[in-house]
């Protein structure tokens, strides 16, 4: 089934260690999309790629990058996690049409815990 | 940038009634109104959409109605099973390609 893959489901990294989060789809969309989500909050957007055209959202902190290698794949790298940062992080692709605002698909997203 | 506010926040209802919830945004320029299901452990999953040409639209069980002239947009759904349990969210876009901004979400209780 064509779908959005998240990988690792769980993430445990110590504080200021660099992790990587990895996102794969099936769907070949041209947009994806990460969110980060926490607990009893609504997901709110990172950055997303547009093909290969990266788009930050303006309160995105520096600490978190963003690289898509090819159509298929996505990864958020989070350069120095503080405790603030443990959340679920969910990756999303959506096909952009001439139609206008096209549905996302999301993955089962990352939880992120931080120690 | 869109303002959204979404309401109840909790919404409790028994099995076999009806739940409504109401999301109000800002934009005027904002074109298509999605609600999003998520469940414990899942990622949101789009169960109903409209666009601005529409005034309602239904599927089943579930319905979103929206008045462009007040801003609000909302979700219903009929005779409520244990499966609807679940945080809802909207999500007003004017299009393409941009990220979404969900509202706060509601948790919706079916109760036995």
């Amino acid at each position: 089934d064509a779908m959005v893959i998240q990988n690792p489901r769980y993430q445990v990294t110590q504080f200021g260690k660099p992790v990587t989060l990895s996102c794969s789809q099936t769907l070949n969309h041209n947009v994806m999309y990460w969110y980060q989500q926490k607990s009893s909050q609504a997901p709110k957007l990172l950055f997303h790629y547009y093909d290969k055209d990266f788009n930050n959202e303006a309160d995105t902190p520096d600490n978190f990058q963003s690289r898509r290698p090819n159509t298929s794949f996505c990864f958020l790298d989070i350069r120095s996690p503080g405790l603030g940062d443990a959340a679920m992080y969910l990756c999303a692709t959506s096909r952009d049409g001439l139609a206008g605002a096209i549905e996302q698909y999301f993955g089962p997203g990352t939880r992120l815990t931080v120690t | 940038g869109e303002n959204v506010e979404q309401h109840p926040s909790t919404l409790s209802v028994q099995e076999g009634d009806s739940a409504v919830i109401k999301c109000t945004y800002s934009d005027s320029a904002s074109n298509y109104f999605p609600w999003y299901k998520q469940e414990l452990g899942k990622g949101p999953q789009l169960i109903i959409d409209i666009r601005s040409n529409v005034g309602e639209k239904k599927d089943q069980r579930i319905a979103v109605t929206l008045n462009k002239t007040a801003k609000h947009f909302s979700l219903h759904i009929t005779e409520t099973q244990p499966e609807d349990s679940a945080v809802y969210f909207c999500a007003p876009s004017g299009g393409g390609a941009d990220g979404l901004t969900f509202g706060k979400g509601t948790h919706l209780i079916i109760q036995p």
